[in-house]
């Protein structure tokens, strides 16, 4: 489809185990965003990307999260040594830039479960 | 830094009726952008409408309308003609327009139910 696309839908694993979500944005949008929203809250801002460099890192809650973004597209959010607090929907969202009317344009999300 | 309010935690409408979702918003950036979205039990987000600060009139799309007032830092949702469908969880969203600033702040949601 022309949206954004995310991949898993749905992730358990155990804690102490790594993983890795990917987003594929929307084709020609060149800013990506990662947020997580925990279980009856609003969007936590994890990272920016504007082409593959990413501006703003600030919302990365420890070093165990890291990101990255390829070609200008396709993104990966890796969380190394997970904990039961790392459990929540992990959402990209890409954009157009340069006209501040732009909406940010959501995926599905990735339901992580720490068990 | 960017904060936005929005202090209903629920709301609920009769079906055809007109409803007003509050937000307020706090920032110190002369430009910036206010955004609306729908989440529905489904999960996606999706966008409904954006204001810009220097946009003179409320913007409109659809049954959605925002109720801006600038001077005191508000964003208010009005959806008209309300429908089943609308029953969703509602977020208002702020962005700075300064350079760099380009992620979405977000309030804690309002949980819509529209009642048949």
């Amino acid at each position: 489809g022309a949206g954004v696309s995310q991949s898993p839908s749905n992730k358990v694993t155990e804690k102490g185990k790594d993983v890795e979500l990917r987003c594929d944005p929307i084709s020609g949008h060149t800013a990506l965003y990662w947020y997580r929203q925990s279980l009856g809250q609003g969007l936590e801002f994890l990272i920016y990307f504007q082409g593959n460099s990413a501006p703003d890192k600030s919302g990365l809650p420890s070093d165990r999260f890291s990101a990255e973004r390829t070609g200008g597209s396709v993104s990966t959010l890796t969380i190394q040594r997970t904990q039961q607090e790392d459990s929540a929907v992990y959402l990209c969202a890409s954009s157009l830039v340069g006209t501040p009317n732009q909406p940010q344009h959501f995926g599905d999300g990735t339901r992580l479960s720490i068990l | 830094a960017q904060k936005i309010t929005q202090t209903q935690p629920g709301m609920f409408v009769q079906e055809k009726e007109a409803v007003t979702l509050d937000c307020t918003y706090d920032t110190s950036d002369q430009s910036y952008g206010l955004f609306w979205y729908k989440q529905p039990s489904s999960g996606e987000m999706i966008f409904l409408i954006y204001q810009g600060s220097y946009d003179e009139q409320n913007a409109t799309e659809g049954r959605y309308s925002l109720n801006f007032q600038k001077a005191r830092k508000s964003a208010n949702l009005v959806i008209s003609a309300s429908q089943l469908g609308d029953s969703a969880m509602y977020f208002c969203a702020m962005r700075s327009d300064q350079t760099g600033a380009n992620n979405l702040f977000f309030g804690t949601g309002t949980r819509l139910t529209v009642i048949p």
